[in-house]
């Protein structure tokens, strides 16, 4: 299933490094999702785009900076990253933000910080 | 908000045997409960979904049973095979609301 592409799949930076996170899905989606994922952690929701617009960002430091330029893409820009920031990051997609709506998850990106 | 409960963190069972995963969850105002499946490496994949107007729902080995009124749901796995070894999330959302909340997953190891 190629519905929902994230690039990189694997990314390892240092704390003073600029990189960026890429989505994209082929699904006709209005709804796109940040999350993180860490070892033995409910998977945290970080940032909810609905037609380009940020509707949620839950209480993500600012080193972490979403852009949504349309709706088939969705970005996540990374600064001055902490060891801590290590985790999988998956995006996702859903046909609307109504909540009871299944999500379609991208395979991830794995991302470590020296 | 709402808080997912999910247990047990991990499940051993024979190939051939049963599997059952338990959540609970606090907001009765929740309405829809997906279930997510995670091999090694890969990304979390639905294999099933309730919502609060039925109490159960079964697709060839897998079934989800919805209990509004104690606030928890259970995924159940017959026959399970060794493919079916994964961790598994359960979530739940209102209606109305985009956000999922998700419970801390089930590693589940089927052995042969």
């Amino acid at each position: 299933e190629t519905g929902v592409t994230q690039t990189p799949r694997h990314l390892v930076m240092g704390m003073t490094n600029k990189k960026s996170l890429k989505c994209e899905q082929h699904l006709g989606h209005n709804a796109m999702y940040w999350y993180k994922q860490s070892a033995k952690k409910p998977l945290e929701l970080m940032f909810v785009y609905s037609l380009e617009e940020r509707v949620e960002n839950n209480s993500v430091p600012s080193r972490f900076s979403p852009e949504c330029p349309n709706s088939s893409h969705l970005f996540l820009h990374l600064h001055t990253l902490q060891p801590e920031d290590s985790a999988l990051y998956l995006c996702a997609s859903s046909q609307d933000r109504v909540g009871n709506q299944p999500q379609h998850f991208g395979d991830g990106t794995r991302l470590s910080i020296l | 908000g709402e808080n997912v409960e999910q247990h047990p963190s991990t499940l051993s069972v024979q190939e051939g045997d049963s599997a059952v995963i338990k959540c609970t969850y606090s907001d009765s105002a929740s309405n829809y409960f997906p279930w997510y499946k995670q091999e090694l490496g890969k990304r979390p994949q639905l294999i099933i979904d309730i919502r609060s107007n039925v109490g159960e729902k079964k697709d060839q080995r897998i079934a989800v049973t919805l209990n509004k009124t104690a606030k928890h749901f259970s995924l159940h796995i017959t026959e399970t095979q060794p493919e079916d070894s994964a961790v598994y999330f359960c979530a739940a959302s209102i209606s109305g609301y985009s956000t999922l909340t998700f419970g801390k997953g089930t590693m589940l190891l089927v052995s042969p």
